[in-house]
């Protein structure tokens, strides 16, 4: 069974553009929640999908949105990027609520 | 609200040592789940156990043991006979039940020397 895909690996992006993430959870599993990751910060939540609905967010600010497809793969969107939007951000799935989630390999974001 | 606390930054051992990672965690619900992740060098978190709050016996999965007591609410992870590939940053993390996001510790570097 394939695993959790980010794509794309590394991405490099000026203060001010946006950029669009993408995951494509593991087959059958409908919950998709997205994590930044950073030196300073740490792990922290930004959002999680069930069935192209969100259930929970995190405490980001509007610049940054997500969405769900019927087929469960999961886009993030960063608008207005900021230096402190660099970060390693993750993609985990899971079959439901409280299912050992499954992460991705990330998607490196540097911003210039 | 819920907090992980992983006291120790980082660790290093010489092979073959036992090792043991501390988490402590705090929540108001009843049930929860505790996770524990591995982080290599190439960034994916590695999934490694998930448990109920319910299921107070430890676990033993080959090398790897896991010691939950909730009575000091803490969920501890042992490596035995450590190894060199075991090096990576280790997570512990909590999610209520009464939510979906899971709440991360601030993790444990673990550096096995040959």
């Amino acid at each position: 069974k394939a695993g959790v895909t980010q794509t794309p690996r590394y991405l490099i992006k000026t203060r001010g553009q946006q950029v669009t993430l993408s995951c494509s959870p593991i087959s059958g599993h409908r919950s998709v929640s997205w994590y930044q990751q950073t030196p300073g910060q740490g792990l922290q939540f930004l959002f999680e999908y069930f069935s192209e609905t969100q259930r929970n967010k995190g405490n980001f600010p509007g610049r940054f949105s997500g969405r769900q497809f019927s087929n469960s793969r999961s886009e993030m969107n960063v608008s207005t990027l900021e230096l402190g939007d660099s970060a390693l951000y993750l993609c985990a799935s899971s079959l439901a609520v409280g299912g050992g989630r499954f992460f991705g390999p990330g998607t490196r974001l540097t911003v210039l | 609200a819920q907090k992980v606390t992983q006291a120790q930054t980082e660790i290093s051992v010489v092979e073959k040592e036992d090792v043991t990672l501390d988490c402590v965690y705090e929540t108001r619900d009843t049930t929860y789940y505790l996770f524990w992740y591995k982080q290599p060098p190439s960034g994916e978190l590695v999934f490694l156990i998930r448990r109920n709050s319910f299921d107070e016996q430890n676990e033993i999965s080959g090398r790897y043991s896991w010691n939950f007591q909730k009575s000091t609410s803490s969920f501890n992870f042992t490596i035995t006979a450590s190894q060199v590939v075991d090096s990576a940053v280790y997570f512990c993390a909590l999610m209520e039940t009464s939510g979906s996001r899971l709440t991360f510790g601030e993790g444990t570097q673990l550096t096995v020397n040959p």
